[in-house]
């Protein structure tokens, strides 16, 4: 079983619709990173977060870090067909542990 | 270097062959992670580098599987004895220090076929 579970692992939208993507545990992390892969690729970071309740805003894109710091969301407004990608998260305790990721296509 | 840089981008090897990847971290970086990303699009870590001295290799099968991070030199992957399940893309990545708040910097991947 994953120590991270990412939902939903498909998502297709339209162009300029918003979304969110989840990432649960039941374990308590350090911190907690998203990064988005494109096909070919390695992962890219987004964002790192740290504290309970902490909110990060990285233009459309908003991160939260759950109070207790076991899960984490992602939320998009307004998605571009440039978003697409397969979104992953990365708890870390002694090491970092991924998600399954979040495949996004966003629709023009 | 500015980029994590991996070799080969595709390994081809019959089961049994050995295969050995290679990861040039970015210049100044003192940690190296390797992972094995397979189909599921799973991220497994596999072993982690502070400098040459291996830091934590919790995901390294015991058998097989060799990893080192020398001086001057590319870390390197190795795989004894190739099995289909290994088949994957193996991911590099590096960051600066240890903290929890470091990014990890992965290169592209080398993709391992096992035929």
């Amino acid at each position: 079983t994953q120590l991270l579970e990412q939902s939903p692992q498909f998502l297709s939208i339209q162009e300029g619709e918003n979304l969110t993507v989840y990432c649960n545990s039941s374990s308590v992390f350090s911190s907690l990173q998203w990064y988005r892969q494109e096909p070919g690729e390695g992962p890219v970071l987004l964002v790192t977060v740290v504290t309970g309740g902490e909110v990060k805003k990285l233009k459309r894109l908003t991160f939260q870090f759950g109070d207790a710091r076991k899960d984490s969301s992602l939320h998009i407004t307004a998605a571009q067909p440039g978003d697409t990608g397969l979104y992953l998260c990365a708890g870390r305790l002694n090491k970092f542990y991924f998600g399954s990721g979040t495949k996004l296509n966003v629709k023009p | 270097g500015e980029e994590v840089a991996q070799t080969p981008k595709h390994l081809v090897r019959g089961e049994g062959q050995k295969a050995k990847l290679y990861c040039a971290p970015i210049k100044g970086h003192s940690y190296v992670f390797w992972y094995q990303q397979v189909l599921k699009n799973e991220f497994k870590f596999l072993i982690s580098f502070q400098n040459e001295n291996v830091f934590d290799e919790t995901g390294m099968p015991k058998e097989r599987f060799s990893a080192k991070c020398l001086p001057n030199s590319p870390c390197s992957l190795e795989i004894q004895a190739t099995k289909l399940e290994d088949s994957a893309v193996y991911f590099c990545a590096s960051s600066q220090f240890g903290g929890v708040e470091q990014p990890q910097h992965f290169g592209d991947g080398t993709r391992l076929s096992i035929l």
